[in-house]
């Protein structure tokens, strides 16, 4: 089955503690991109990967790092994470081959104490 | 530079009416578009998009989208609505001249269907 997958779905942390939401797809798709969801704010990119090891910020990128190391994972990192950043995280995944359909993962609800 | 407005943040409607969900869009070159649904707890799935051709897009679940160049409008409608339709709705918009940079769409912050039975 074509998906994309995020581990945790949730996580409760505090300030300060380094954590690392997994994002995998099995689609082969040379796009992943991560976004937040915050009320009334809509979904705002993080940062987006148009292939392996090519990597770029989106709007929202500050407090977050992540790498592309294979084409099918695009972990987030949060170094030294904040109460700001508690938010709903979605990874998602596209090819140009697809017209650019995005796949999205299930969510990540991240508790920043 | 991409950017997407969905005017409503609500919209309210009785099933059996006909729907309408705003979208409207600004790009430097021609767009690609698409509606997104989110249903409570859930990740998003893809509705449908316009990259070229008809200005009549059908997709799923019933829904279409009319892409109108001239008011720069993609506005997401539905002849019927149904109570399961009830749902977040997002527009995206991806400039096709886009260049040396994303290729990503740019969401709107999202638009509350209720439709009340």
């Amino acid at each position: 089955e074509a998906q994309v997958t995020q581990n945790p779905r949730y996580l409760i942390t505090v300030t300060g503690k380094k954590l690392t939401v997994t994002c995998s797809q099995n689609m082969n798709h040379e796009y992943m991109s991560w976004y937040r969801q915050d009320p009334g704010l809509g979904l705002r990119q993080i940062y987006y990967s148009m292939n392996v090891e090519v990597t770029d910020k989106g709007d929202v990128p500050e407090g977050y790092k992540v790498s592309r190391k294979e084409k099918r994972n695009f972990p987030l990192i949060l170094e030294s994470p904040s109460p700001n950043q508690t938010s709903l995280y979605f990874c998602a995944s596209s090819s140009p081959r697809g017209g650019e359909t995005q796949y999205f993962g299930p969510g990540t609800r991240l508790l920043v104490l | 530079a991409q950017s997407v407005a969905q005017p409503e943040d609500q919209v309210n409607v009785a099933e059996g009416n006909p729907l309408t969900v705003k979208c409207t869009y600004s790009v430097s070159g021609n767009p690609y578009l698409f509606w997104y649904v989110q249903y409570p707890n859930r990740g998003l799935q893809f509705l449908l998009k316009y990259i070229t051709g008809d200005n009549l897009v059908k997709g799923s679940y019933g829904f279409e989208a009319e892409f109108n160049k001239s008011q720069t409008s993609f506005h997401l409608k539905k002849p019927s609505a149904l109570v399961s339709d009830s749902a977040l709705y997002f527009c995206a918009v991806r400039d096709w001249a886009a260049s040396g940079g994303s290729y990503i769409p740019t969401f709107g912050r999202g638009t509350s269907l209720i439709v009340h039975p």
